[in-house]
């Protein structure tokens, strides 16, 4: 079945550091990539996808890029701010007519001052 | 505002009881989905329905049952629950079920079981 493998449980940084969450899959077919994050006391919020390889999502900041080579989906910023402190979740969705979302284990994002 | 709404935020329950959680969305949406998250495990999938219709069931126990009254109602029915079963659910919707559509998450029912 489809799985998507986050590698970072946690990642504590300070203010305007360059951040990396990686991000691979394993799916059928050719399945559209997302980027969720979820603040505390809330549901998930879409960041954004991808569908294609080779193609760039981003929002606020931060960005990443579809691989179908190395199946990853790698989350970036360039300059993180204590706002920025979240759950990040990578997400798959195979495509078909139900719609369902594999999500990996989330990435607790704590950014200090 | 929040646009779906889910009932009650927070949810203690015996265990063998039966409990009820309630998901109503005022965005329109045509599809909608019921996910599960616990301490051990990612975000699940568990249902979706379309227009009022199963469209997809990956729960493996008849315990959890959905509930559609209306278009935009979706209730997740549990019955004989069990501590396992303590979770936050998040009902979700989108505009239609074919995957090209954002979906968007309620702020989910956190359901403790004792």
């Amino acid at each position: 079945g489809d799985s998507v493998t986050q590698t970072e449980g946690q990642v504590a940084l300070s203010e305007e550091d360059f951040l990396t969450i990686h991000c691979n899959y394993s799916a059928s077919g050719y399945p559209t990539l997302f980027w969720y994050v979820q603040y505390p006391g809330e549901g998930p919020q879409l960041l954004f996808r991808a569908s294609r390889d080779k193609e760039k999502g981003s929002s606020r900041g931060f960005e990443a890029t579809y691989d179908k080579g190395t199946t990853s989906f790698h989350l970036r910023k360039a300059s993180v701010q204590e706002s920025d402190s979240a759950v990040y979740y990578c997400a798959l969705n195979s495509g078909g007519s139900n719609y369902k979302l594999t999500f990996g284990k989330g990435t607790l994002l704590t950014v200090t001052p | 505002d929040p646009k779906i709404i889910q009932k009650p935020k927070y949810l203690v329950a015996v265990t063998g009881s039966e409990k009820i959680l309630i998901c109503e969305q005022y965005l329109g949406h045509n599809a909608m989905y019921w996910y599960r998250q616990s301490a051990k495990k990612p975000l699940e999938f568990m249902f979706s329905y379309s227009y009022q219709k199963l469209m997809d069931n990956q729960t493996a126990s008849s315990r959890f049952q959905p509930q559609s009254s209306k278009k935009n109602h979706l209730d997740l029915q549990i019955t004989a629950l069990k501590p396992d079963d303590s979770a936050t659910y998040f009902c979700a919707s989108s505009q239609d079920g074919t995957g090209f559509t954002e979906v968007f998450f309620g702020k989910g029912t956190r359901l403790t079981v004792v």
